[in-house]
């Protein structure tokens, strides 16, 4: 899965706890990005980062936050405030700051059940 | 803004038979287009892109996709089809001054024996 790695690969969580999907990376890319799949919706985007220290809410960012210290991580947290979060979570990451050509390179993914 | 379409949830096709896979697309400006392919409890696997040029693109596991400006798509083909492509595509599309591309929501494709 092109050098980002998940973990972990299945995750369980009980109500009203939070919970931290590690992502890292070791393309040396500028850019990386969360996505929530859900059957039938196609990826809908959670946060994005450009940058260390920077980040961007996505279209479905309500109960998620993220941190970016490092170039090459990007840990995203599920808040207990986030009401179904049973998914699998990709993240991804591409090489340019602002380059519309870049291809995105996913990870294997996690899969999040709320017990 | 930049929109994506697979109007197919699901694509049906014999081992061996040609298979086409829909897509398309509505951008302010020139389009940059990617198809990527998801197998099982997997991330997604980058296929081919278009960004500008030669209409016809050449991509992975021999699958190519064509360019139609006219019609604003941008199909996803493979001559003669295998069971082990039996998987999820997805389209996305990035518009210029955009680096957050717009994913579609994905075809599964089936290929019988």
């Amino acid at each position: 899965d092109g050098g980002i790695t998940q973990s972990p690969k299945y995750l369980f969580r009980k109500e009203g706890q939070n919970v931290t999907l590690s992502c890292e990376q070791n393309l040396n890319h500028d850019a990386m990005y969360w996505y929530r799949q859900d059957p039938g919706q196609g990826l809908r985007l959670i946060y994005y980062s450009q940058i260390v220290n920077d980040f961007q809410k996505g279209d479905i960012a309500e109960g998620y936050s993220v941190s970016r210290e490092k170039k090459e991580s990007f840990p995203l947290t599920v808040t207990s405030a986030q009401k179904n979060p049973t998914a699998f979570y990709l993240c991804a990451s591409s090489s340019e700051l602002a380059g519309n050509t870049d291809t995105q390179y996913f990870g294997p993914g996690t899969r999040l059940t709320v017990l | 803004a930049q929109s994506v379409a697979q109007p197919e949830d699901q694509v049906n096709v014999a081992e061996g038979n040609p298979l086409t896979v829909k897509c398309t697309y509505s951008v302010s400006g020139n389009p940059y287009l990617f198809w990527y392919v998801q197998y099982p409890n997997r991330g997604l696997q980058f296929l081919l892109k278009y960004i500008t040029g030669d209409n016809l693109v050449k991509g992975s596991y021999g699958f190519e996709a064509e360019f139609n400006k006219s019609q604003t798509s941008f199909h996803l083909k493979k001559p003669s089809a295998l069971v082990s492509d039996s998987a999820l595509y997805f389209c996305a599309v990035r518009e210029g001054g955009s680096y957050i591309p717009t994913f579609g929501r994905g075809t599964s494709l089936i290929v019988h024996p």
